[in-house]
């Protein structure tokens, strides 16, 4: 069974860019997050999404950060501008149903972005 | 208090030895709970999940749970350098009807010495 894929891997921008990244879940898989995480930091949960709607996006600072899934399956996470304080691993992980109280989820490898 | 509270480390053992890495929770009703392995530049993969009171052993690995001192660790038995990795503890905390979030600790970073 194919694992979650992220692209790209690595990512450099200067500050006031835009950038985007692509997390294709494990198939079957309706339920699809997107995490940061900060070196020396656990992963914090930027946005939930059960099929193609949004469960929690209490997290994502919405003046600059932005997702999408469309048809439930693949999704898109873009910053707009960047800050320097953006620089960290953006991790996309996916479960099998709505994120229940056993499930297990599975991490994509991860997209390092650094903003200089 | 933070939701979830691990002790950065670093954690020091010598090869064969019993590591043992501990977690704190603050969301009294939280039900699940999980340890993962992060290696450094990786991605995080799970090794334990553990939902009811007591121990679960999976090979050299235990994860206790004590849900009245709101305490969970994992116990690793004769360690080896490959289990040099940072270990984060996840707790299920619940926001609302039947919607629970995944809160992580910061990590607890473990070597182990040849």
């Amino acid at each position: 069974e194919a694992g979650v894929a992220q692209s790209p891997r690595y990512k450099i921008i200067e500050k006031r860019q835009s950038v985007a990244f692509w997390c294709n879940p494990i198939s079957g898989h309706a339920t699809l997050y997107w995490y940061q995480q900060i070196l020396g930091q656990g992963p914090k949960l930027l946005i939930q999404f059960q099929n193609n709607g949004v469960v929690d996006d209490s997290q994502l600072p919405k003046d600059r950060f932005s997702a999408e899934r469309l048809k439930g399956v693949d999704s898109t996470l873009k910053i707009q501008p960047a800050k320097l304080e953006d620089s960290a691993v953006y991790l996309c992980a996916s479960s099998l149903n709505g994120g229940g109280i056993q499930e297990t989820q599975y991490f994509g490898p991860g997209t390092r972005l650094l903003v200089l | 208090q933070k939701e979830v509270e691990q002790n950065s480390g670093p954690l020091s053992v010598p090869e064969g030895a019993i590591a043992s890495l501990n977690c704190t929770y603050s969301d009294r009703v939280s039900q699940s709970f999980f340890w993962y392995r992060q290696y450094s530049g990786k991605s995080p993969e799970l090794i334990m999940s553990i939902y009811s009171n007591g121990d679960k052993e999976d090979g050299r690995f235990t994860a206790q749970l004590n849900k009245a001192s709101q305490y969970v660790s994992l116990l690793i038995r004769d360690s080896q350098p490959s289990d040099s990795a940072t270990y984060l503890c996840a707790v299920n905390v619940i926001r609302g009807g039947s919607n629970y979030k995944l809160t992580f600790g910061k990590g607890t970073l473990l070597t182990v010495n040849p």
